[in-house]
This record gives structure tokens, C-alpha cells and sequence, in this order.
């Protein structure tokens, strides 16, 4: 079994959608929980960041974590073209300098159509 | 600020042959992280300096790679004697410290034909 298993897709919206991304986890150490997204030939960049259960919320993005259900969630609200991209979602057990060690799913490739 | 920097962004080389990929951290940082993602595959931890000091290599998937960073500065990661396997993207990131956030290059893209 995967650490971290995550649907690829992909997965097309028009654009004023709300958007919704999973991940699941079988890890229960994992406590550090983050959304990168990435466009196409980029490196990953960091969306959001949060620490155990609950919910973050960051302008028109939403994360969600739910670590009794081992599955977080990032919401993306009024959805933008500019929004395409490949969301990652990676997690680490955040003990000492294991904290670094990132552990990613495969990433969904979004597209926003106008 | 200059971000997370790596050279070459792209290579093609032939099976048997030896690449050397390096990262140049954002300036300060004294964690640098190597992962490297392969073709269908999530991106996968590699190993992890604290200055130039291997803090965690259990990434490294066999002893045809060997990374390095002297001087705690920039670091080189060298695939001696490429396999076709091998190819895939090879990212770089760095961060300020431990639990700080972690930012990524842009990837060497290495193929091995």
C-alpha cells in the first residue's frame, strides 16, 4: 500500500467551479500536511500548510484535514483558469529531521476552461 | 531573492555514462533536500543535508548515486553509471530550517537512453 495515494485524474472544470482535491493516507504518524501546486515543467510550489486536524483557510483555498479518516482535502472556490496546474498533496511525520522528508501522492492535473 | 537554482535543466544521456546534476539553495538555508520523481510515479524523497553534513540518505536507491554538498553550500548529485531507470526529474529544494517551508527548483529533466 501507498503511503499516500491520491486520484491523478484529470480532472477539467469551467472556470467559477468549486473545486474539490483528496488525498488519503495510511500513515497515522504523518502530522504536517501540505498542498503544492505545480505548472507544467515548474517545480512545486507550496499552496498551503497545515499542522494535525482542521481546517486552513486562505483566500479562495480551503484545507482540510480529517486525520481520524486519514484524508485531507483542498477546496479551490471561483476557480480561474489561471488555476491550472497539477496540485500535489505531500505530508511528513515532522518528527526532528525526519520533519523534511516529504511524503507526496502523484498529483491531480487540474484544468479550468474559461 | 533568488530561488532554489539547478543545472543542467535538461540532460540525455547514454545508459553507462555519468550525469552530474547541481543545486544551488536559496542563499542561508542550511537544509537541502534531494527527490526525484520517475515517469507515472509521485515524487519521492531522496536524502537531506543539514549544512554539509547527510542528516538522512535512506532515499537513495542504490550506490550508483552519490550526492554531496561542500562547504554546506551547493550540492551535487552524481549517477555513476547511469541506467535506463534512472530517468525521470531530479528536484532540489532547500528551507531555512527544519518544520520551516521547503521550496523547490525547477528540476533537472534526466533521460537515459
Amino acid at each position: 500500500q501507498k503511503e499516500v495515494e491520491q486520484d491523478p485524474g484529470p480532472l477539467s472544470v469551467p472556470e467559477g467551479a468549486i473545486v474539490s482535491l483528496n488525498c488519503t493516507y495510511s500513515n497515522s504518524a504523518f502530522q504536517y500536511f501540505m498542498w503544492y501546486r505545480q505548472y507544467s515543467r515548474k517545480g512545486p510550489e507550496l499552496l498551503m500548510y497545515t499542522y494535525s486536524s482542521g481546517n486552513k483557510e486562505d483566500g479562495r483555498f480551503t484545507a482540510q484535514v480529517d486525520k481520524s479518516s486519514k484524508y485531507i482535502s483542498l477546496f479551490i472556490r471561483d476557480s480561474q483558469p489561471s488555476d491550472s496546474a497539477t496540485y500535489l498533496c505531500a505530508m511528513s511525520a515532522g518528527r526532528g529531521s525526519t520533519l523534511g522528508r516529504l511524503y507526496f501522492g502523484r498529483g491531480t492535473q487540474l484544468t479550468v476552461w474559461p | 531573492e533568488a530561488g532554489v537554482t539547478q543545472f543542467p535543466s535538461h540532460s540525455v544521456i547514454e545508459k553507462g555514462q555519468t550525469v552530474t546534476l547541481r543545486c544551488d539553495p536559496i542563499s542561508g538555508h542550511d537544509n537541502l533536500y534531494w527527490y526525484r520523481r520517475v515517469m507515472g510515479k509521485e515524487i519521492k524523497f531522496l536524502l537531506h543535508f543539514v549544512k554539509e553534513s547527510k542528516q538522512d540518505e535512506s532515499g537513495m536507491p542504490n550506490n550508483r548515486f552519490l550526492a554531496e554538498r561542500t562547504g554546506g553550500t551547493y550540492s551535487t548529485l552524481k549517477v555513476q553509471p547511469a541506467e535506463l531507470e534512472d530517468s525521470g526529474v531530479y528536484f532540489c529544494a532547500s528551507s531555512a530550517g527544519i518544520g520551516n517551508t521547503i521550496y523547490f527548483g525547477e528540476g533537472s529533466w534526466l533521460t537515459v537512453v
